[in-house]
């Protein structure tokens, strides 16, 4: 089936650094793709669902500047997390969808931890 | 707006009894409904999904689900769990359409089976 790759799995930065999360789609072009936030025994929360070549659309709530989100092919989508502070440690996960908009993958994961 | 309650956090089960997981819905407009699944540290897998036809959905891993119009329900039932089947389960609600129609997830129910 579709594979959605997201690098690294982990990540431990310290306060005011920015990190950089990929996300793939392996065999398929993601025409969208989205990024989610979820802290400990919380649910998915959608930060922003970006198109190919445009610019994301963040949910309300969620600094554009603060978390940047490019879209420039196909297949790859990255999240910064920029000037990253202890309160930005969460697991970060993005999920793809194709163009019929009828198959979303879900990747892997990011811990993110901020020291 | 659409949204989605799991009113159970936490169900426990011992191994080989049947399970249900409790999942309703809210939309003023028809929805997709899918489950998925989340193992420890790992993204979503997709157990199965509603877009139309037989309110009966069968999944992977021996599950299954209910599409219940009049109740706004989609109930997750597996008749035998396994140790295995320990996990975080989450159910989803997206709107008919539309490459960019984002996931609404519920705040999920771990699913502790005991041996």
């Amino acid at each position: 089936g579709a594979v959605v790759s997201q690098h690294p799995s982990w990540v431990i930065c310290k306060s005011g650094t920015s990190v950089k999360i990929e996300c793939r789609s392996l065999d398929f072009q993601a025409t969208t793709m989205f990024w989610y936030r979820q802290f400990p025994k919380q649910s998915l929360m959608l930060m922003a669902t970006s198109n190919e070549g445009s610019k994301a659309t963040y949910e309300q709530g969620v600094e554009k500047d603060k978390f940047l989100i490019n879209h420039a092919s196909l297949t790859l989508s990255t999240l910064t997390v920029t000037s990253a502070h202890p309160e930005d440690s969460s697991f970060y996960i993005c999920s793809a969808r194709d163009s019929t908009g009828k198959r979303t993958f879900f990747g892997q994961g990011t811990r993110l931890t901020v020291v | 707006a659409q949204s989605v309650t799991q009113l159970d956090s936490q169900v426990p089960v011992f191994e080989e009894a049947p399970v249900e997981l409790r999942c309703n819905y809210s939309s003023s407009v028809s929805v997709y409904l899918f489950w998925y699944v989340q193992y420890p540290n790992q993204g979503l897998q997709l157990l199965l999904k509603y877009l139309s036809g037989s309110t009966l959905v069968k999944g992977i891993n021996g599950f299954e689900a209910e599409f219940n119009k009049s109740q706004t329900s989609f109930h997750l039932r597996k008749p035998s769990v396994h140790i295995s089947d320990t996990a975080e389960y989450f159910c989803a609600v997206s709107t008919y359409g539309g490459a960019t129609n984002k996931l609404i997830f519920g705040t999920g129910t771990l699913l502790a089976v005991q041996p």
